[in-house]
């Protein structure tokens, strides 16, 4: 299996313009989820998918912040508009067995710049 | 509000000396877990602990759950070079699912 792929890897953007994230979980894992990693915040848990069901937005920043799964091979992130503060890199990942203490597996990453 | 704390926040040791890396929470968890992190890379799963007390080896990584399933430690034997990297502890309470604040371990040849 390929593992979690996301894209794109790098993204600069200038601010206020609308950015979307993309990834592929890996197939048969049925939790998704979305986080964010800063220097300064760590690694955010920003929301996660049970079989393309949103469980869990609470650690979504703001309105500007929206995530969907409209199927369980593909989920986006998308943040309109965009601020330089959401620099950032977003990693996803994907779990299986049911439960949130299984291993999750993550993509490599999408380094977020706006500038 | 950070709900697992670790400590310390940054470590750098020698080659070959020992090192402990602490989790702590005022809060409970049915389970939690020990990752590592490279730089430019996702995080991967050393080990995950579901029983109080629990204790589980992994060659030279030794990790621990507290009784009260609110606290863990990750103990490292003779550390090498490889074990370079962020050490994150995650844990699954009820539907909601935290890391740690991260501990960035470098170890020096």
């Amino acid at each position: 299996d390929a593992g979690v792929i996301q894209s794109p890897r790098h993204e600069v953007t200038e601010m206020g313009q609308e950015v979307t994230l993309r990834c592929k979980p890996i197939s048969g894992h049925d939790y998704l989820f979305w986080y964010r990693q800063t220097m300064m915040r760590g690694l955010e848990l920003l929301i996660y998918f049970n079989n393309n069901v949103p469980i869990d937005d609470s650690g979504m920043p703001e309105d500007r912040f929206s995530a969907k799964m409209p199927n369980a091979s593909f989920s986006t992130l998308k943040i309109q508009p965009s601020e330089p503060r959401d620099s950032a890199v977003y990693f996803c990942a994907s779990s299986n067995g049911g439960s949130l203490s299984n291993e999750q597996f993550f993509g490599p990453g999408t380094r977020l710049t706006v500038l | 509000t950070q709900l697992l704390e670790q400590s310390p926040q940054f470590l750098s040791i020698q080659e070959g000396e020992n090192l402990t890396v602490y989790c702590n929470s005022s809060s409970v968890f049915s389970s939690l877990q020990w990752y590592r992190q490279e730089p430019g890379e996702g995080p991967v799963l050393l080990v995950t602990v579901v029983t109080g007390g629990e204790v589980k080896k992994l060659k030279r990584l030794t990790f621990q759950f507290g009784d009260a399933r609110k606290d863990s430690s990750l103990h490292i034997t003779a550390a090498q070079t490889g074990d370079t990297g962020l050490y994150l502890c995650a844990g699954d309470a009820g539907n909601q699912f935290y890391f740690g604040t991260g501990t960035s371990l470098t170890v020096i040849p």
